[in-house]
């Protein structure tokens, strides 16, 4: 069965450092997301990206964040220069286009465990 | 702010028994409501989307109720295994595609 798949598991960083998260959607699928959860915090909702740009953004995606869709398999979640706030699980999901739908079924990756010292 | 939240936060149940929990959502410019079971270290996965008031959907043990006046689903889980152990996570879709999630529900079945 087609997954989410996302690199790497877990990623340690320095404050001030750049990270880049990955993730590899299933193939055929149209949209892409990235959330995140901090630590006892409920999962929230960072950035949704649709035929190579941004569609959505949270207040929580500034600057700092950028989205990127380098080739035609990876999505990729750039912060500049992180801080220490930054530390949480960062999921990458993606979904069909269904016509007449509006709606889409995310579907996501096992995320990736980011940590900020 | 959209408000999604689930209860209760926690739950222990005996193997065998059956339980139910709540995710309570704005009942104004409703699309969708999302279940999702996660377990530590897996990938959230997805149970049910449901999108008319009324619906009722079902998959194996594990069923979903769905009230849009109301603003809120019931997951029923009948006769709880140990494997039903996880975080249950419901998330509301108002317009777009952005999922608002509720803080989740974690189940632990006793053997």
């Amino acid at each position: 069965e087609p997954e989410v798949t996302q690199t790497p598991s877990h990623q340690v960083t320095q404050m001030g450092q750049e990270v880049i998260l990955r993730c590899v959607p299933i193939s055929n699928h149209l949209y892409f997301y990235w959330y995140r959860q901090i630590l006892g915090q409920k999962v929230e909702f960072l950035v949704s990206f649709y035929n190579n740009e941004i569609s959505e953004k949270s207040e929580i995606f500034d600057d700092q964040f950028s989205v990127e869709r380098p080739d035609g398999s990876n999505f990729t979640l750039k912060i500049r220069s992180t801080k220490l706030e930054d530390s949480a699980m960062y999921f990458c999901a993606s979904s069909e286009r269904l016509r007449g739908s509006f709606y889409n079924e995310q579907f996501f990756g096992p995320g990736t465990r980011l940590t900020v010292l | 702010i959209l408000n999604v939240e689930q209860s209760p936060q926690s739950l222990h149940v005996q193997e065998g028994d059956s339980t139910n929990f709540t995710c309570s959502f704005p009942s104004s410019n409703f699309y969708a409501l999302h279940w999702y079971r996660w377990e530590t270290a897996k990938s959230p996965e997805a149970l049910f989307v449901m999108t008319l008031n009324g619906d009722e959907k079902k998959k194996g043990r594990i069923s979903a109720t769905l009230n849009t006046k109301e603003g809120y689903s019931y997951l029923y889980i009948k006769g709880s295994q140990p494997e039903d152990s996880a975080t249950y996570l419901c998330a509301f879709n108002n317009a777009g595609n952005m999922l608002t999630f509720g803080g989740g529900t974690r189940l632990m079945v006793k053997p």
